[in-house]
């Protein structure tokens, strides 16, 4: 199957600094990734949708010059969480469909990054 | 809301009982998925199961659409302890893109 790799699984940072998680399609190309955010116990809260050689589309209450997106190519998207925060500490998860795979309706995820911001 | 609602909230079981979690969704899909999350991990696919299909199976796992209920079921059968995860439904939008419901979160006892 598909597979989709996302580093690092985990980062400790100071309040203040930038982070970039990385999301890789590793065997297919993924035009569209989306970006996930999980608080423990809690559901995936879709963040924004990453389209390659496009902006990106961000869901409402997620401020875009917080977290940056770049899909800059067919098999890299990456978040950057600008300006980190203790309230950005979470898990992110990102997803991607395999647009020439029998089926571009299933998503392939990441193993997710928890970030912890001190 | 496209956002599908999964019941239970959280299902303890025996090992080799059966498990069966519910989804409800509020509008008109193509197909509905099923995922599941280990603790702290991406999700994987389970199965997928379209708007003109009432059941489908892949292994221990048998699921059902109701879409004038607009309702699915995912029953694992037999279950092990390495069936413990947490489960999404989740459905295709219009979009393409989709949201995940607040899951069913199952334990299962050795």
């Amino acid at each position: 199957g598909a597979v989709v790799s996302q580093h690092p699984s985990w980062v400790i940072c100071k309040s203040g600094t930038s982070v970039k998680i990385e999301c890789r399609s590793l065997d297919f190309q993924a035009t569209t990734m989306f970006w996930y955010r999980q608080f423990p116990k809690q559901s995936l809260m879709l963040m924004a949708t990453s389209n390659e050689g496009s902006k990106a589309t961000y869901e409402q209450g997620v401020e875009k010059d917080k977290f940056l997106i770049n899909h800059a190519s067919l098999t890299l998207s990456t978040l950057t969480v600008t300006s980190a925060h203790p309230e950005d500490s979470s898990f992110y998860i990102c997803s991607a469909r395999d647009r020439m795979g029998e089926t571009n309706e299933k998503l392939f995820f990441g193993s997710g990054t928890q970030l912890s911001v001190l | 809301s496209q956002q599908g609602e999964e019941d239970p909230q959280a299902l303890s079981i025996q090992e080799g009982e059966n498990a069966t979690m519910n989804c409800s969704y509020k509008t008109s899909i193509n197909n509905l998925q099923w995922y599941r999350q280990n603790s702290g991990r991406g999700l994987v696919h389970l199965i997928l199961i379209r708007s003109n299909e009432r059941e489908k199976h892949s292994g221990r796992l048998r699921v059902t659409l109701d879409t004038s209920k607009k309702s699915s079921s995912l029953l694992i059968t037999a279950s092990r302890a390495a069936d413990t995860a947490s489960y999404f439904c989740n459905y295709g939008g219009s979009q393409g893109n989709l949201i995940f419901g607040k899951g069913t979160k199952l334990s299962v006892k050795p």
